[in-house]
């Protein structure tokens, strides 16, 4: 059984720009939450995909978007990178809603400069 | 208010210490509950969910209050690679998004 894999594990960017991140759920999950870490805090919910479909969404503008495909791999995308938007990126996967724990993946640590 | 609260510490204590930490949350309609742990620069992992009757999982405890709304977790005979940060997380029931605490830092001393 895979876990969940997410690449690139680092990126820099310039201010301004665009990035898409990426993730592979675990094997047999269908739903997989986006969340931003910023340093010293917890994670923070940006959305949720399930049936390539978003499920749900945070307080997070809509330059931050996203897709699920249909083996249940997703994409997040940041349009217009502000320096706010250095991070920890983790997606985490789930069968359903996740009342049964979300398992992450390690991350991609995105610098903005 | 913070939806869920927690002393973000650090926690410094020695090896074989017991050491708990409390966590509350706002939201009264909350049903699931859970502590990850997150090591340094690493992705947070589910160390237990935290059930109403309380439950124990080798050196580690976790209790919720309803009434009072917060959770614990309690960890026996503390080891140096219990030393990590402690996230909170809970979750309404049909809703889509896990909320984290902030997380409590531990750092076990040998």
């Amino acid at each position: 059984e895979t876990g969940v894999t997410q690449s690139p594990t680092h990126l820099i960017k310039t201010r301004g720009q665009q990035v898409t991140l990426r993730c592979s759920s675990q094997s047999g999950h269908n739903t997989v939450s986006w969340y931003q870490q910023a340093l010293g805090q917890g994670p923070q919910f940006i959305f949720q995909y399930y049936r390539e479909e978003e499920n749900g969404r945070g307080n997070f503008p809509p330059r931050f978007s996203g897709l699920q495909f249909p083996n249940y791999s997703s994409e997040l995308n940041v349009n217009a990178l502000e320096l706010d938007d250095s991070a920890l990126y983790l997606c985490a996967s789930s069968w359903t809603g996740g009342d049964y724990g979300y398992t992450f993946g390690s991350g991609t640590r995105l610098t903005v400069v | 208010r913070k939806e869920v609260e927690q002393d973000p510490g650090p926690f410094n204590v020695p090896e074989g210490a017991t050491v708990a930490f409390n966590c509350t949350y706002s939201n009264s309609a909350s049903q699931s509950f859970f502590w990850y742990r997150q090591d340094c620069r690493k992705e947070p992992k589910l160390l237990m969910s935290v059930y109403s009757s309380g439950n124990e999982d080798g050196r580690f405890t976790a209790q919720l209050n309803r009434a009072s709304q917060y959770i614990s977790l309690l960890i026996r005979d503390s080891k140096l690679s219990d030393s990590a940060t402690y996230l909170c997380v809970v979750n309404t029931s049909g809703t889509y998004k896990y909320i984290f605490g902030t997380g409590t830092r531990l750092k076990v001393l040998a």
